[in-house]
């Protein structure tokens, strides 16, 4: 149980484009979901905080206009990057908190992102 | 200043030796779970602590939570190659919000 999906895994876009990706909690429901941002060697760094039926709450220096997200179900939460740039390479990943659990998330497996 | 403070952040050991990670705060945490995440891949899920002075075992990993909710330690027996990975401490301060360490790079060669 407790199954996160993401997609795509990775994806490769040209600078001035955009990327949708996906996150679906597979067997459970999530009324809340959480982006991340991960550069290489690093930790996790929240990006916002995805609310089904509601707007999205953005960590302090995200542009919320460039990172678009969407929680339009119980199951699926998308993020688009608008307009990329090379600076936007990186590898995203999402986690969803089942409604049932009260601090626990489980994540996705990532996507890679690589802008040209 | 970073909230969660790993120690070691980098570990390399021989296959057969003992280790323990530690994460540290002087913040009470509501819970605190720790992940294991491989190159290219999400955290997985080890385990949930949240009573102060809990301990858990998973196979060969225990885990504790500190009696007041301020530290947690994860110590590996008999660690084997398999247990390559970067281990992840994230805690919860009463929102959804995790906040994790820097996490701990562990190397264990054959």
């Amino acid at each position: 149980g407790a199954v996160v999906s993401q997609h795509p895994s990775w994806v490769i876009c040209k600078s001035g484009t955009s990327v949708k990706i996906e996150c679906r909690s597979l067997d459970f429901q999530a009324t809340t979901m959480f982006w991340y941002r991960q550069f290489p060697k690093q930790s996790l760094m929240l990006m916002a905080t995805s609310n089904e039926g509601s707007k999205a709450t953005y960590e302090q220096g995200v542009e919320k206009d460039k990172f678009l997200i969407n929680h339009a179900s119980l199951t699926l939460s998308t993020l688009t990057v608008t307009s990329a740039h090379p600076e936007d390479s990186s590898f995203y990943i999402c986690s969803a908190k089942p409604d049932s659990s009260t601090d626990t998330q489980y994540f996705g497996p990532g996507t890679r992102l690589t802008v040209l | 200043t970073q909230l969660l403070e790993q120690s070691p952040q980098f570990l390399s050991i021989q296959e057969g030796e003992n280790l323990t990670v530690y994460c540290n705060s002087s913040s009470v945490f509501s819970s605190l779970q720790w992940y294991r995440q491989e190159p290219g891949e999400g955290p997985v899920l080890l385990v949930t602590v949240v009573t102060g002075g809990e301990v858990k075992k998973l196979k060969r990993l225990t885990f504790q939570f500190g009696d007041a909710r301020k530290d947690s330690s994860l110590h590996i027996t008999a660690a084997q190659p398999g247990d390559t990975g970067l281990y992840l401490c994230a805690g919860n301060r009463g929102s959804e919000k995790l906040v994790f360490g820097k996490g701990t790079k562990l190397t264990v060669n054959p």
